[in-house]
């Protein structure tokens, strides 16, 4: 089976623009979750989504926003980006929302804000 | 608030011999555990879990014991490799299903 992949793997955006990250998951995983790596904050979670519904959202502001469409595949934007805004997005993705599930990662989108 | 810690940033191992990272967490509610290995550039890799009604689960080179009543994980890799290398990330899950993780430890194992 293919891994997750997440496309762009490297973004350059400048203060004030807004960007659009895309995840596919690995076939027939229902569960896609999004996480935000930092060199200060280490990783943490933005939101899950589960057959098209956000089912848990952490403690970001609601520039951070996503979707899932009915294929599985997630997109997470970010508006009116923030210096602080530049990291490694990672998306994982799990067959359900079942305690035991394990999440995959995919490689990561690194963005850079300017 | 960190939930999950892993104290000790960065460790050395000469190969062979055996590598223990530590992680503790503070939310008695966290029911699942997980292990995770990140090398730069990648994603992080799953290596291997607990739940929270065992106290110990082997795979392979790999061990990761839970103390439930310290709040304490740790996992034991032996022996070190050199392909070991790399950054680990404890992880805790509570009945939200959220993934919560520690800081991360810098693992290096010389040949």
């Amino acid at each position: 089976k293919a891994g997750v992949t997440q496309t762009p793997r490297y973004l350059i955006k400048t203060r004030g623009q807004q960007v659009t990250l895309s995840c596919s998951p690995i076939s027939g995983h229902r569960s896609v979750s999004w996480y935000q790596q930092t060199p200060g904050q280490g990783l943490q979670f933005l939101f899950e989504y589960f057959s098209e519904t956000q089912r848990n959202k952490g403690n970001f502001p609601g520039r951070f926003s996503g979707r899932q469409f009915s294929n599985s595949r997630s997109e997470m934007n970010v508006s009116t980006l923030e210096l602080g805004d530049s990291a490694l997005y990672l998306c994982a993705s799990r067959p359900s929302t079942v305690l035991t599930d394990t999440q995959y990662f995919g490689p990561g989108t690194r963005l850079t804000v300017l | 608030d960190q939930q999950v810690k892993q104290n000790s940033p960065s460790l050395s191992v000469q190969e062979g011999r055996i590598s223990i990272l530590n992680c503790d967490y503070t939310n008695s509610m966290f029911d699942y555990f997980l292990w995770y290995k990140k090398y730069p550039a990648e994603g992080p890799t799953f290596l291997i879990s607990i739940s929270s009604i065992k106290d110990k689960n082997e795979d392979g080179r790999f061990t990761v014991f839970l103390n439930k009543s310290a709040k304490h994980l740790s996992l034991h890799i032996v022996p070190s490799q050199p392909g070991d290398s790399a950054v680990y990330f404890c992880a805790a899950k509570n009945a939200g299903n959220m993934l919560t993780f520690g800081g991360g430890t810098r693992l290096m194992v010389k040949p």
